[in-house]
């Protein structure tokens, strides 16, 4: 079946530090896959996606790239601020527009 | 545009109570989606509706849940009765045309549920 696995959390980084959350799926077909952030308090707000392998997903200096034969869409950021702090979810979407999560990693950037 | 609309924000139920939640997506979306979120967890799809015809319902326990979507438009989700493990957020969304959710697909702020 479908499913998203991410890195476990919390992952606490200082402020500029190098940002990775690894994000790897097992789907029928080629989905199309999501970053999604919820801050303290929010809803879920889309972060970025793709669509097709090798695409190139980025948004607010967050970037993932849409790796077929890794079934990989890890997320990275060069330089995370404070207000980077929130959980993370990676999820594909299936063609009924059926959105699977993964579990979720939450990101604690001290300054 | 607004955006989803969903109410209550918060709830808090006895178990075996009774509780209903209700949501409005943005206007023109043909396509709703209600989705669990426990604590800890990314959130999962409970039922899915195109105009007021159910898509996918597979994960929606059916003993103790239902939904509507009468005349396409806004939903109601029932609980009745509930249980500790119901406890969740419960997060609305729409999307439109079907299937191509990634240009227009839309979160609620969700109705945060706890059973006590």
């Amino acid at each position: 079946g479908n499913s998203v696995t991410q890195m476990e959390g919390p992952v606490t980084l200082s402020e500029e530090a190098f940002l990775t959350i690894n994000c790897t799926y097992t789907a029928t077909g080629y989905p199309s896959l999501f970053w999604y952030v919820q801050y303290p308090g929010e809803g879920l707000q889309l972060l970025l996606k793709a669509t097709k392998a090798d695409d190139k997903g980025s948004n607010k200096g967050f970037e993932a790239t849409y790796r077929k034969e890794t079934t990989s869409f890890h997320l990275e950021k060069g330089s995370v601020q404070v207000s980077d702090s929130a959980v993370y979810f990676c999820a594909l979407m299936k063609t009924t527009g059926k959105l699977i999560f993964g579990q979720g990693t939450t990101l604690q950037v001290k300054p | 545009e607004a955006g989803v609309a969903q109410s209550p924000r918060y709830k808090i139920i006895e178990k075996r109570q009774s509780v209903a939640f209700w949501c409005n997506p943005i206007s023109g979306h043909a396509t709703l989606y209600w989705y669990q979120q426990i604590l800890g967890q990314g959130p999962k799809l409970l039922i899915q509706f195109q105009n007021n015809g159910v898509v996918d319902d597979s994960q929606l326990p059916k003993d103790r849940f239902s939904a509507e979507r009468l005349k396409g438009v806004d939903s109601t989700l029932k609980i009745q009765p509930a249980k500790l493990e119901d406890s969740a957020v419960y997060l609305c969304a729409s999307s439109s045309p079907l299937g191509e959710g990634s240009y227009g697909y839309t979160f609620g702020s969700g109705t945060r549920l706890t059973v006590v």
